[in-house]
């Protein structure tokens, strides 16, 4: 496998449900995001983890809770979402500089995405 | 961050150049321009960043006016798989607490036979 992977690609499920998304990248990066994509609407930044620790949550509900393991793996875990939920979960990675004082500005390498319905 | 403004659909042919640009009148000092490209259920690919001037790769070309209020993504002699949505954003190099990129509404272009 390379480059970032996202499991499921598609994921339908239940307001009363739980379920987890896995994203996975193999490029040796130290930062990880989730994004939300809804219909025609641009994308969202949702949390932000650099070295494994979160460094931003844009305000998400708590219905939606994030995991990150190890610097690659990142997990997004879903519990009583609504339907207004239903988008495409994108998490993408990136390599950031080690210490507050070193600006570093990379690409972000972006997964397939998980595409979730919420019924 | 700065806001960006981008035109929301343009279309055109196989084989012409297709130049879209974005306007960041607030962009700051420390800001670069950075181009994603995105098609249908996938997620964006880097295309493309710029500090001031030109920059040009194997794929496209980023114009930068001196102001740097504007910058123009040319992509020569499109194909039809160039039909994409096209996303420009302005961010600073940020700290190492992680790049904090914002995507705008992007630009959808279709490239017709």
């Amino acid at each position: 496998e390379t480059g970032v992977t996202q499991t499921p690609r598609h994921l339908v499920m239940g307001m009363t449900n739980k379920k987890s998304l896995k994203c996975e990248q193999h490029l040796g990066h130290n930062a990880m995001y989730w994004y939300k994509q809804s219909a025609k609407k641009p994308l969202e930044l949702m949390f932000v983890y650099n070295f494994k620790e979160q460094t931003e949550n844009n305000s998400v509900p708590s219905r939606f809770s994030p995991e990150c393991p190890n610097s690659s793996h990142l997990f997004l875990h879903l519990h009583t979402l609504q339907p207004e939920d239903s988008a495409l979960y994108l998490c993408a990675s990136s390599q950031v500089g080690a210490g507050l004082a070193v600006y570093s500005y990379n690409e972000q390498f972006f997964g397939p995405g998980t595409r979730l319905t919420v019924l | 961050l700065a806001k960006t403004t981008q035109p929301i659909s343009m279309d055109s042919y196989e084989g012409q150049e297709v130049n879209i640009t974005c306007s960041h009148n607030n962009i700051a000092t420390n800001d670069y321009i950075t181009w994603y490209q995105q098609f249908p259920s996938q997620g964006p690919r880097f295309i493309i960043q710029g500090y001031k001037t030109k920059v040009t790769n194997e794929v496209a070309s980023l114009f930068i006016p001196a102001d740097r209020k504007s910058s123009t993504l040319s992509l020569p002699r499109v194909s039809l798989s160039d039909t994409a949505v096209y996303y420009c954003l302005v961010g600073g190099r940020v700290k190492a607490a992680g790049n904090k990129l914002t995507f705008g509404g992007g630009t959808r272009v279709l490239v017709k036979p």
